[in-house]
This record gives C-alpha cells, structure tokens and sequence, in this order.
C-alpha cells in the first residue's frame, strides 16, 4: 500500500540523548503534520510543512523539538535532550493540500519511551 | 482558538444497542470542517467523515449516522446496533481555514468505546 509510513514503530531510550523520528508521506501530498499522543489522551499538534512555504511551528512545545522537510518527501522529527514528559506516541500525517477541506491520513505511529 | 469537548471519556454497551458519542466544539472562523476519526487497539487513525460548516444536512452510511447541529456547535456520531469490531477510541477534530499555516486537527480527547458480546 500507499499509506503513510513512520519509522521505527517503537523507541526508548534514556533521559538526555536525542531522538530522530521519520515520517514517509504520501506520494505527492504537499501538506505534512506532526502531532503528539500523550496516554490516553487527544492528539496534540505540533508542526505542519505545506510544499516549500515556511514551516508552521507554533504547536512545538519547547526549542528541544524541531523537524525538517526535504521538499514534499520525508520528514524528520528531532527530539534534543529527551525529558519523561515527551514519552508519548508521535504521529505523522499528510494531506493532499494544506486547506482544512482535506483530509489528513495518519501513519500508524512512533512509540516513545523515556526512561 | 478552537476547542473540541468530547465529554465522554468511556462508554460501554451491550452488542446490538446503539450508542451516541457526543462532541461540542467552539470556534470563532465562520468556515470550518468536523471530522471523526477511529482508533482501534492497532493505534492507527482511520477516517471516517468530515463535514464543512455550511452543510448540516444529516449523513448516514451503514450503521454510522452523524448529526451536525451549528445552533449547538454539536457534532455527534451514532452507531446503531453496535457490534464489538466496533470497540476503539474515537476522535472528534476540528479544522479551520488558514490561509497561511495550514489547517491543523484540533482533537477532543477522544471517547472509550467497548461494545461487550
């Protein structure tokens, strides 16, 4: 399939060493968000890529967490420093078009554990 | 800013019964999209509809019905004679037209449902 594809599925490490987290979108979706799922919580959302315009980063909680885009493919999402409060399940999505019409298709997660 | 409530944190029913899940949003953009989403154990988000905020007409497809109701910014999601495939946590999100950063999902907090045989 041509679903949305994230990688590695799960991931613990330690206090205070830095995470990288990929998100593979869907062929030729321009639109890509990040967002973060605390335990049995909604989905917050942390940061949207729309073609090459300037990231929208308002929803990243702290300097610790970037992410990057190369063009309308892959993304990465990096966690410096990692904290017991960014355990959580981090999800990728995409969407044709970055207008609120579209609908956004979810990958199945990263699973991250701090210990 | 955008809020959606889902206030119902669990719910619980016998198979065959039909359940309503509610969800109430606020928003200050007169245009706007609801959506629902599934997650089941398997932790993947699956749509299941969207809504713009000029169209209140009532949606059914199978056993999944929805109600929009602007008067009451509600969104509610009935599923009659619920079936335990049917057990997942579901997720009401609100969007809103921006022009410049996108149209980020603002989620309740999702409603537990178990559907026992």
């Amino acid at each position: 399939g041509a679903g949305v594809s994230q990688s590695p599925s799960n991931k613990v490490t330690e206090k205070g060493k830095d995470v990288e987290l990929r998100c593979d979108p869907i062929s030729g979706h321009t639109a890509l968000y990040w967002y973060r799922q605390r335990l049995g919580q909604g989905l917050e959302f942390l940061i949207y890529f729309q073609g090459n315009s300037a990231p929208d980063k308002s929803g990243l909680p702290s300097d610790r967490f970037s992410a990057e885009r190369t063009g309308e493919s892959v993304s990465t999402l990096t966690i410096q420093r990692t904290q017991q409060e960014d355990s959580a399940v981090y999800l990728c999505a995409s969407s044709l078009y970055g207008q609120g019409y579209n609908e956004q298709f979810f990958g199945p997660g990263t699973r991250l554990t701090v210990l | 800013a955008q809020k959606v409530t889902q206030a119902q944190t669990e719910i619980s029913v016998v198979e065959k019964e039909d359940v309503t899940l509610d969800c109430v949003y606020e928003t200050r953009d007169t245009t706007y999209y609801l959506f629902w989403y599934k997650q089941p154990p398997s932790g993947e988000l699956v749509f299941l509809i969207r809504r713009n905020s000029f169209d209140e007409q009532n949606e059914i497809s199978g056993r999944y019905s929805w109600n929009f109701q602007k008067s009451t910014s509600s969104f509610n999601f009935t599923i009659t004679a619920s079936q335990v495939v049917d057990s997942a946590v579901y997720f009401c999100a609100l969007s809103e037209e921006k022009e410049t950063s996108g149209s980020r999902l603002t989620f309740g907090e999702g409603t537990q449902l178990t559907v026992n045989p």
